[in-house]
């Protein structure tokens, strides 16, 4: 699996930009990035996916870097229902999803 | 609304017993999976199916089972084997493509208890 790293927890003021940063440096060419967050007591929801390519949906934009071994999660107007953890994984095959310990982000009034 | 439903939300066992956490899913995705999640971790895969009647084990099988008799429900059973089963347990559905990339989609959990 390759191993993603990201900061233990940050914080965010409504309103403003959220940018989340992952380390993924062992990434193999063929494995995606994807973006879950959980609030507490719940499921994790899906965010975004991408390869290589930069990509937004209607939640968040993926930007990722040329090489690859990074990326940021950006969360354009932050709201405080955006309070959670969220998760940077790199996927394997047979669908398995390998979830580390994820960013707790706080977003304030 | 399309879904996966997870129930019960909480459930309580008595040691010994074996109990089982229903997932259903009406996405009409062929694949499958069950987590487990500890205070303050991630998550870790129990069991995953991509087709009826087919299921794998994951990292942390041992005192589990499942079945996939049906497209749309991956049951879990949790035995008595299992020696630390209080956690809160995850149900995900995904579609199967060639590429492997689509995204898993998750239940809202059940919460086990030891009584």
């Amino acid at each position: 699996d390759a191993k993603t790293t990201q900061p233990t927890s940050m914080d965010c003021a409504e309103g403003r930009a959220a940018n989340l940063p992952c380390n993924h440096s062992t990434i193999s060419g063929n494995e995606y990035v994807y973006w879950y967050r959980q609030i507490h007591s719940q499921g994790p929801q899906y965010i975004i996916h991408g390869l290589k390519n930069n990509e937004t949906n209607e939640m968040a934009s993926l930007i990722i870097t040329e090489d690859r071994k990074s990326s940021t999660l950006i969360l354009p107007h932050a709201t405080l229902r955006d309070t959670a953890v969220y998760y940077c994984i790199v996927r394997v095959d047979r669908g398995k999803l390998t979830f580390g310990t994820g960013t707790r982000l706080q977003v304030t009034l | 609304d399309g879904g996966i439903t997870q129930s019960p939300k909480y459930l309580f066992r008595k040691e010994g017993q074996n109990v089982t956490l229903s997932c259903e899913q009406n996405l009409n995705h062929d694949a499958m999976y069950w987590y487990r999640q500890d205070p303050g971790q991630g998550l870790r895969l129990i069991y995953y199916s991509q087709i009826v009647n087919d299921f794998q084990k994951g990292d942390i099988a041992e005192g589990y089972s499942v079945s996939r008799e049906k497209k749309e429900s991956f049951p879990l059973t949790v035995t008595s084997a299992q020696k630390n089963p209080t956690a809160f347990y995850l149900c995900a559905s995904s579609i199967v493509a060639p590429t492997n990339n689509q995204p898993q989609h998750f239940g809202d959990g059940t919460r086990l208890s030891i009584l």
